[in-house]
């Protein structure tokens, strides 16, 4: 257990709908990133936080956002979904940006759009 | 842009035995970190061995050992006497050691590895 928690653990949903992936990283980490795992994009960076502020964005679409909150949990807000965004969702968290730090990932969040 | 490619789409290994996978990338750095992980099928993402680039001496993880070839730019992973939990998906991973504003890690395609009894 990488103490990352994520949650739902599975989500079903239908084209066009708006669903939100929950986060909350091990005790005392400050940075949180998002990653999306699917079979022809591999996994990819979407984006990072560090203490409540965005610190790099990667190949997130513009129907994506994301927020850290005061208590460092984060959220991933997917909207206007389509078929092609059904993926494995992976948080992982680190205590800073130092590059010395490993990430340490949840179990991800499965979304199914239908 | 870095990138990581791993050749080896599937593997298969005896129980018992020693598997060597392979790991290439390519960057115009000369400070960053290379990662496995490994994601069974539970899908969760482990870590399993970390190598900093400036350090020359191989890492190693109890059964886990890498070979990294720094000028060669070759990362591979050797498992030694493989147990059937060592069945996974396994990917090869890329950080950058600058000091900019982008963490992010690059990963390869990923090698399943399937561990005959």
């Amino acid at each position: 257990d990488s103490g990352v928690t994520q949650t739902p653990k599975h989500l079903i949903t239908a084209t066009g709908q708006r669903v939100t992936l929950r986060c909350s990283p091990r005790s005392g980490d400050l940075s949180v990133y998002w990653y999306q795992q699917s079979l022809d994009q591999g996994l990819q960076f979407l984006i990072q936080y560090y203490n409540g502020e965005e610190r790099a964005k990667g190949n997130i679409l513009e129907r994506f956002s994301a927020q850290q909150f005061p208590d460092l949990h984060s959220e991933l807000n997917l909207s206007s979904l389509e078929l092609g965004d059904s993926a494995l969702y992976f948080c992982a968290s680190s205590h800073g940006t130092s590059v010395q730090e490993t990430q340490y990932f949840g179990p991800g969040t499965r979304l199914l759009v239908l | 842009a870095q990138t990581v490619t791993q050749s080896q789409p599937e593997m298969s290994v005896q129980e018992a035995e020693t598997v060597t996978l392979s790991c290439t990338y390519d960057t115009s750095e000369s400070d960053y970190y290379l990662f496995w992980y490994k994601q069974p099928p539970s899908r969760q993402m482990i870590l399993v061995i970390r190598q900093e680039a400036y350090k020359q001496q191989n890492a190693t993880e109890n059964r886990f050992s890498v070979n990294f070839q720094k000028a060669a730019k070759s990362f591979s992973l050797k498992i030694s006497d493989s147990q059937l939990g060592d069945a996974a998906m396994y990917f090869c991973a890329y950080r950058s050691g600058r000091m900019n504003r982008d963490d992010k890690i690059i990963f390869g395609k990923g090698t399943r590895l399937h561990i005959l009894p």
